[in-house]
């Protein structure tokens, strides 16, 4: 596609669960960032890969937060036992370098009931 | 890590006012980059203008300007002849080696 791709849109899961996010980047772009944005916050840092490793997981909450990106291209953000806090939108942005903008997806909608 | 602060959690302007939004930074890299992005209500985060840390010139892009006083550390986005709707978020952000932090953000009102 032309854009960022993030599925699903929403997601409603139960506390405990586990669940995946899904990121598809601009095709080209190597790096690829993930975010986490409560209401009326700026997007908190979670992740950032550089090709296939993770440069940054500085910003994952605990060890129950945890992404993939096995190929270099599409990846994939997975919570594990999750709890009510976990509930925001989860961002995920694609970029060629540094000096170039980041592109946005539409992001997912977690809810933890 | 690099550090992004925004100061005004909330600003005002008249419709066809200038405003200027303000951001600080800190970061120790010399080597670094500038952003600003724009998030309507619909959430989506569209990019504005980008500022290089070797840039001689303040960036502009139609109704916005980035001025930038490296001493300062600062990167203030000025948005002229405001329009209904430019009302908004407004995230500043830093990417050094392509790590990518943003500030709070300032909600920005334009008044008709």
């Amino acid at each position: 596609g032309a854009g960022v791709s993030q599925t699903p849109s929403n997601k409603v899961t139960e506390k405990g669960k586990y669940v995946e996010l899904r990121c598809d980047p601009i095709s080209g772009h190597t790096a690829l960032y993930w975010y986490r944005q409560s209401l009326g916050q700026g997007p908190e840092f979670l992740i950032y890969f550089q090709g296939t490793g993770a440069a940054d997981d500085s910003g994952l909450p605990n060890d129950r937060f945890f992404a993939v990106r096995p190929e270099g291209s599409v990846s994939t953000l997975k919570i594990q036992r999750t709890e009510r806090g976990d509930s925001a939108v989860y961002l995920c942005a694609s970029s060629f370098s540094s000096d170039r903008e980041a592109f946005f997806g539409q992001g997912t909608r977690l809810t933890v009931v | 890590a690099q550090k992004i602060t925004q100061t005004q959690p909330g600003m005002f302007v008249q419709e066809k006012e200038a405003v200027t939004l303000d951001c600080t930074y800190d970061t120790s890299d010399p080597s670094y980059g500038l952003f600003w992005y724009k998030q309507p209500s619909s959430g989506e985060m569209i990019f504005l203008i980008y500022q290089g840390s070797y840039d001689q010139q303040n960036a502009t892009e139609g109704r916005y300007s980035l001025n930038f006083q490296k001493a300062r550390k600062s990167a203030n986005l000025v948005i002229s002849a405001s329009q209904l709707g430019d009302s908004a978020m407004y995230f500043c952000a830093m990417s050094v080696n392509n790590d990518m932090r943003f500030g709070a953000g300032t909600r920005l009102t334009v008044k008709p």
